[in-house]
């Protein structure tokens, strides 16, 4: 089945202690994103990646950092989070240079305390 | 201004109905547009891409006029299981550089 995993689904967390968000697609998609989403905001795009090793930041990459060692995998990281990063986190990733359709993984709810 | 901007409703409406949602969006460079929707909690889902030329999809219809710089959606005969946010989106750029702008989205309950 064509998807796009995350894990961990739910997370919990403390302000400074860093942590990772995974994210996979298994359609050989060559780009992939990553979105945050808050009330009143809407979807916010934090980084893209267009292929293995090119990665750029969105709008709101402060706090982030993402790598892209292989096709299929996102991973989100956030060195020392802080409660502002609470927030609904979701990759999704696309085919072709036009970002046709995104296929968007079932979204991360982190709180930081 | 920003850059993509619904109106977030919500919009109520009676099964069967017609209704329509409009989204305006400030960069006339924009390239492409589609319509996505998202149920309560859960990931955006496409639900048509956005051609100059209209386009239909069922009940669903979804234009562009890029005179004005709006896109909209049309939804005919509204069901139950139509209830969602719709979110307007829009792609800016070409070659290397890759923009994406979600709108905040718009809230449609159907009622029985």
């Amino acid at each position: 089945e064509a998807q796009v995993t995350q894990n961990p689904r739910y997370l919990i967390t403390v302000t400074g202690k860093k942590l990772t968000v995974t994210c996979s697609q298994n359609m050989n998609h060559e780009y992939m994103s990553w979105y945050r989403q808050d009330p009143g905001l809407g979807l916010r795009q934090i980084y893209y990646s267009m292929n293995v090793e090119v990665t750029d930041k969105g709008d709101v990459p402060e706090g982030y950092k993402v790598s892209r060692k292989e096709k299929r995998n996102f991973p989100l990281i956030l060195e020392s989070p802080s409660p502002n990063q609470t927030s609904l986190y979701f990759c999704a990733s696309s085919f072709g240079r036009n970002f046709n359709e995104q296929f968007f993984g079932p979204g991360t709810r982190l709180t930081v305390l | 201004r920003k850059e993509v901007e619904q109106d977030p409703g919500p919009f109520n409406v009676p099964e069967g109905a017609t209704v329509a949602f409009n989204c305006t969006y400030s960069n006339s460079a924009s390239q492409s547009f589609f319509w996505y929707r998202q149920d309560c909690r859960k990931e955006p889902k496409l639900l048509m891409s956005v051609y100059s030329s209209g386009n239909e999809d069922g009940r669903f219809t979804a234009q562009l006029n890029r005179a004005s710089q709006y896109i909209s959606l049309l939804i005919r005969d509204s069901k139950l299981s139509d209830s969602a946010t719709y979110l307007c989106v829009v792609n800016e750029g070409s070659g290397g550089y890759q923009k994406v702008t979600f709108g905040t989205g718009t809230k449609l309950q159907v009622i029985p």
